[in-house]
């Protein structure tokens, strides 16, 4: 049972540039969240995608925007990047439908490194 | 809004001992739920531990247990007979209750060290 898969595994962009990272969920999971983790720092809740819909936003700017296909895969877009997104972008899965489930399966992440 | 926090930036514990990780958390929610992540170098998040506000009997899996106090909003993350395995970054989470896919809040870690 594959678990959440996450691509690239590192990227360096130049500031200014813009980036996707890629997000496929666990098998069975139809609900997926991104979330960036600076150095040395707790997670921060980016956005969270269901049915296509961004149904959950954290506080970020309009320069992060997302993306959910029909099998539930994801994409994060960053726009004009800044230094400051150099950072380590987590995607994690969960069920949002039948039972109660509490599970949230997350990927290993993309590095992203701003120059 | 929610906040959690870790006090402990780092511990050790020598192998074989016990550890005891803090955590305290601000909600006006009454329905909500705690976690413990494990975060190795791998990068990969895996969930050690979770606890349902509404339960009143701590949570244990295995070696790993929880002091939860809803009154004193502490979720304490106690490691027995600890292993190097368990040497990783960890984060205490929140999550508000009502459905099962509402978002994670994260303290900021506590990185532990297991000495053999």
């Amino acid at each position: 049972d594959a678990g959440v898969t996450q691509s690239p595994t590192h990227l360096i962009k130049t500031r200014g540039q813009q980036v996707t990272l890629r997000c496929s969920p666990k098998s069975g999971h139809d609900t997926v969240s991104w979330y960036q983790q600076a150095l040395g720092q707790g997670p921060q809740f980016i956005f969270q995608y269901y049915e296509e819909e961004e149904r959950q936003r954290g506080n970020f700017p309009d320069r992060f925007s997302g993306h959910q296909f029909p099998n539930y895969s994801s994409e994060l877009n960053v726009n004009a990047l800044l230094l400051g997104d150099s950072a380590l972008y987590l995607c994690a899965s969960s069920r949002r439908t039948g039972l109660p489930n509490y599970g949230y399966t997350f990927g290993s992440g993309t590095r992203l490194t701003v120059v | 809004a929610q906040t959690v926090t870790q006090s402990q930036p780092e511990m050790s514990v020598q192998e074989a001992e016990t550890v005891t990780l803090s955590c305290t958390y601000d909600t006006s929610e009454s329905d909500y739920y705690l976690f413990w992540y494990k975060q190795p170098p791998s990068r990969q998040m895996i969930l050690v531990i979770r606890q349902e506000a509404y339960k009143q009997q701590n949570a244990t899996e295995n070696r790993f247990s929880v002091n939860f106090q809803k009154a004193a909003k502490s979720f304490s993350l106690k490691i027995s007979d600890s292993q190097l395995g368990d040497a990783a970054m960890y984060f205490c989470a929140y999550r508000a209750g009502g459905t099962s896919y509402g978002k994670l809040t994260f303290g900021q870690g506590t990185i532990l060290t297991v000495h053999p």
